[in-house]
């Protein structure tokens, strides 16, 4: 299994471009999530999915939109890149039940400048 | 609404002492928690979970975690620590009524030899 792949691994978006990170995984998980980890914070939860076509906001969803048509793909949605999206996205996933503490599993992470 | 801290930002620790890295949560129903390492330009790795009924909680590489409920605190520690221990460690935490899944500010580990 390769876990949960995202592409592309760097990027550098001019203000006001658009773009979508890309986010598979092949564990057959229902639950999918991305967070943002800007220098030195700690992770803050962009949005989440649990399952196809239900998505839901986390902490800090402006700017951004997804969407989950398969279980496998959760793909995250820049529209009009700003400076302030500058950060390294992960994407995760997990196998989460209602009374279930599934650990997450992680991407690599994508590092996104926006100059 | 859930939220989780972590108190320190640095620990610094000398190999060989034992290590502790402090995390509160705050949640309505009950705490699904968990501890995660970052090593430099990577993803998060699992290190260990709560699990309901054990106060304490071991995990990979040697580490362990306490669960206080009273306190509402979840701390990271080790017997003695390692040089290669040294890396990012964020606490998580989901509330049981809730799909969300809240990460602390992370808690940088030094261990020096």
């Amino acid at each position: 299994n390769a876990g949960v792949t995202q592409t592309p691994k760097f990027r550098i978006l001019k203000i006001g471009q658009s773009m979508t990170l890309q986010c598979a995984q092949d564990m057959n998980h229902n639950y999918m999530y991305w967070y943002r980890q800007d220098p030195g914070m700690g992770l803050k939860l962009i949005y989440y999915s649990v399952g196809a076509g239900i998505t839901d906001k986390g902490e800090v969803p402006n700017g951004y939109n997804v969407s989950r048509s398969t279980t496998e793909d959760f793909p995250l949605r820049l529209e009009l890149a700003a400076p302030s999206q500058t950060s390294v996205y992960f994407c995760a996933s997990s196998r989460l039940r209602d009374r279930d503490n599934s650990p997450l599993h992680f991407g690599n992470g994508t590092r996104l400048t926006v100059t | 609404a859930q939220s989780v801290a972590q108190p320190e930002d640095q620990v610094n620790v000398a190999e060989g002492n034992p290590l502790t890295v402090k995390c509160t949560y705050s949640v309505s129903g009950n705490p699904y928690l968990f501890w995660y390492v970052q090593y430099p330009n990577r993803g998060l790795q699992f290190l260990l979970k709560y699990i309901t009924g054990d106060n304490l909680v071991k995990g990979s590489y040697g580490f362990e975690a306490e669960f206080n409920k009273s306190q509402t605190s979840f701390h990271l520690k080790k017997p003695s620590a390692l040089v290669s221990d040294s890396a990012l460690y964020f606490c998580a935490v989901r509330d049981s009524s809730a799909s969300k899944i809240i990460f602390g500010s992370g808690t940088r580990l030094s261990i020096r030899p």
